[in-house]
């Protein structure tokens, strides 16, 4: 087990509603990404930290979309006003380095 | 931007048999190709990496090799075993000025190992 850890696991919401997502990093590591797995797809980047700074946002971010990392450890992500489009797998990663990322586990949304 | 295209989508072997798993990608300033392997529900792991200074690495039954020039990457699984059946995905990464570095994915290989 890599250490990352993210909760919840599964999230079923309605349509236009808020939800928040929690990555816990492996300890050491100042490095945390987000990204967004589609079913039959690779995982797509969202958006990166280097300790409490986000440093880069990617376009699939949208602005119902935030994420902080406020102490420089764990990190949240957050939809507003969610969309059935929304629905996907949402993976965090942490890194000791500038190459190998640690996967968790992922929360996995439903937007009915 | 960088683009990593992967093939095949789909791959069925017999057990024992070798597996063959290809990447391309676009940005040739991309120095660092990790693979990883996601079974149904779970985490991407990393399975093997290499970096743009080296051309095969070999790990057990797993080996990846790189082609900077054709700007291409492969993975290669010897003597297969139904618990290598998973989803496997080839990454390209270039180290930004910012001392980080975003993965690439390519769309996933699904491998099956029959018994």
């Amino acid at each position: 087990d890599t250490g990352v850890s993210q909760n919840p696991r599964h999230k079923i919401t309605k349509r236009g509603q808020n939800v928040t997502f929690r990555c816990d990093p492996i300890s050491e590591h100042n490095r945390l990404y987000w990204y967004r797995q589609t079913l039959g797809q690779g995982p797509e980047f969202l958006t990166y930290f280097q300790n409490e700074a986000q440093l880069e946002k990617s376009r699939l971010l949208s602005d119902r979309f935030s994420a902080e990392r406020p102490k420089g450890s764990f990190s949240t992500l957050e939809i507003q006003r969610t969309e059935q489009g929304d629905s996907a797998m949402y993976l965090c990663a942490s890194s000791p380095n500038t190459e190998t990322q640690y996967f968790g586990p992922g929360t996995r949304l439903l937007v009915l | 931007g960088e683009n990593v295209e992967q093939h095949p989508s789909t791959l069925s072997v017999q057990e024992g048999d070798s597996a063959v798993i290809k990447c391309t990608y676009s940005d040739s300033a991309s120095n660092y190709f990790p693979w990883y392997k996601q079974e149904l529900g779970k985490r991407p792991q990393l399975i093997i990496d290499i970096r743009s200074n080296v051309g095969e690495k070999k790990d057990q039954r797993i080996a990846v090799t790189l082609n900077k020039t054709a700007k291409h990457f492969s993975l290669h699984i010897t003597e297969t075993q139904p618990e290598d059946s998973a989803v496997y995905f080839c990454a390209a990464v270039r180290a930004s000025s910012g001392g980080y570095n975003k993965l690439i994915f390519g769309a996933g290989t699904r491998l099956a190992v029959h018994p």
